[in-house]
């Protein structure tokens, strides 16, 4: 089993690119988050999904937009990147709520200059 | 909002005890965990309590819970440099929704 595995693992994007950041796992869980990591702050929710098909903003989601076409993937999109979104990402995944365990990928750093 | 702080780091001697404290705001917390991040990975699930308990023991690590102080700690007896990483506290309501410590950077001197 891989996990919880992030592409890329390392991006640097021009202010007003976009680009798409690809979380998969391989545990057939429901549940699929997307956290940004960043120095002095603890990670902060961007949006999580409960399910395939289906969506929520977490607690910073401006600037991002996420879809869950296949329960195992859940995809973070930037449409115009700014310098503010410089951060590493961090995409988990769980079996449902409450106690269960939420798997981490390895975190995908991107800088956008 | 609710918050989670823990303090930015620890650096302990190789063989002593660690103790990382955390405290939160959110009096809902169902589950409180304890992360660590070596780097260049992800976030490994050390170990979580359930609200009800208040202590929860398991090998070397011993976690502690003061529910009315609202104040959780994680003690690593025998600390060794392979220790070394960051730990978050985390705690999650009961909406499902998860907060997270900024995190505390313990180095392990030899």
């Amino acid at each position: 089993n891989a996990g919880v595995t992030q592409t890329p693992k390392f991006r640097v994007l021009k202010t007003g690119q976009s680009m798409t950041l690809l979380c998969a796992q391989d545990m057939n869980h429901e549940y699929m988050y997307w956290y940004r990591q960043d120095p002095g702050m603890g990670l902060r929710l961007i949006h999580y999904s409960v399910g395939e098909g289906t969506t929520a903003k977490g607690e910073v989601p401006d600037g991002y937009n996420v879809s869950r076409l296949k329960k195992q993937n859940f995809l973070l999109g930037l449409e115009s990147a700014a310098p503010s979104q410089t951060s590493v990402y961090f995409c988990a995944s769980s079996y449902g709520g409450m106690n269960t365990e939420a798997f981490f990928g390895q975190g995908t750093r991107l800088t956008v200059v | 909002g609710e918050d989670v702080e823990q303090s930015l780091f620890l650096s302990v001697r190789e063989g002593d005890s660690s103790v990382i404290n955390c405290t939160y705001t959110d009096s809902s917390s169902t589950y409180l965990y304890w992360y660590k991040q070596e780097p260049g990975a992800g976030l490994q699930l050390l170990t979580y309590i359930f609200s009800n308990m208040d202590m929860k023991q398991d090998q070397r690590l011993t976690v502690l819970l003061n529910k009315k102080d609202k104040h959780l700690s994680l003690r690593i007896a025998d600390t060794q440099t392979g220790d070394s990483a960051i730990y978050f506290c985390a705690e999650r309501d009961n909406n499902n929704d998860m907060r997270f410590g900024a995190g505390t950077r313990l180095t392990v001197k030899p």
